[in-house]
């Protein structure tokens, strides 16, 4: 009964690989972000989707593309990979776009070697 | 966006010992959330506080938004409070949700 859960955990992978991160919440709401926490540990979105809908969109590389097929799903496909796309990300989601309560993921960790 | 400044940035504390984490906001915030996130990289949304005072257990938060500030307070810590706290804000509908840097927490038995 995991509300917000991604896969996989744990990813190592090479460069200038594809790699895909599969997000899934069962709370119902209607927002899901996709936040990237770097080796400082600092926390920082990437994109947000509010029924389907791309509403926050930083600056990341464009190798970087989400997708959400529908509210419950988001997921994040990254192309050509780099060394310094070696980081945790974690997948959230909350009721509202103002945000209320967010709740992530257990986060996947990504290692480009 | 807004800026977020935690402090202290890391503390240590006998188990037993109280504590007080504050959170300074650039500007007024309408979403203001607590998180803790453990040793194994979980982040457990602790409490959301846009104004006010909630307890949860040994925990509780203030935040004094007019002040533009938050504070979490843990009382009697245990060695399961190690980790590291953040807080977050958001400024106004369709903004981003902005972490601070966090305060690194460790409990000694």
């Amino acid at each position: 009964d995991t509300a917000v859960s991604q896969t996989p955990k744990y990813l190592v992978t090479q460069m200038g690989n594809d790699k895909s991160i599969k997000c899934e919440q069962n709370l119902g709401h209607d927002t899901m972000y996709w936040y990237k926490q770097d080796s400082k540990k600092f926390l920082k979105i990437m994109f947000s989707y509010n029924n389907k809908e791309l509403i926050i969109n930083e600056t990341v590389p464009n190798r970087f593309s989400p997708k959400s097929p529908d509210k419950a799903h988001l997921n994040l496909h990254i192309n050509s990979l780099e060394l310094g796309d070696s980081a945790v990300y974690f997948c959230a989601s909350s009721q509202g776009r103002i945000g209320n309560t967010i709740y992530f993921g257990e986060g996947s960790w990504l290692t480009v070697v | 966006g807004i800026q977020v400044e935690q402090s202290p940035p890391d503390l240590i504390l006998q188990e037993g010992a109280n504590s007080t984490l504050r959170c300074n906001f650039s500007d007024s915030v309408n979403n203001l959330q607590w998180f803790h996130q453990n040793p194994w990289g979980q982040l457990i949304n602790l409490f959301y506080i846009p104004s006010g005072t909630k307890q949860n257990g040994r925990l509780s938060a203030t935040t004094v938004a007019t002040e533009r500030y938050s504070l979490l307070y843990i009382s009697s810590s245990q060695t399961t409070d190690s980790g590291v706290y953040f807080c977050a804000g958001k400024k106004s509908s369709g903004d981003k949700l902005t972490f601070g840097t966090g305060t690194r927490l460790a409990v000694r038995p």
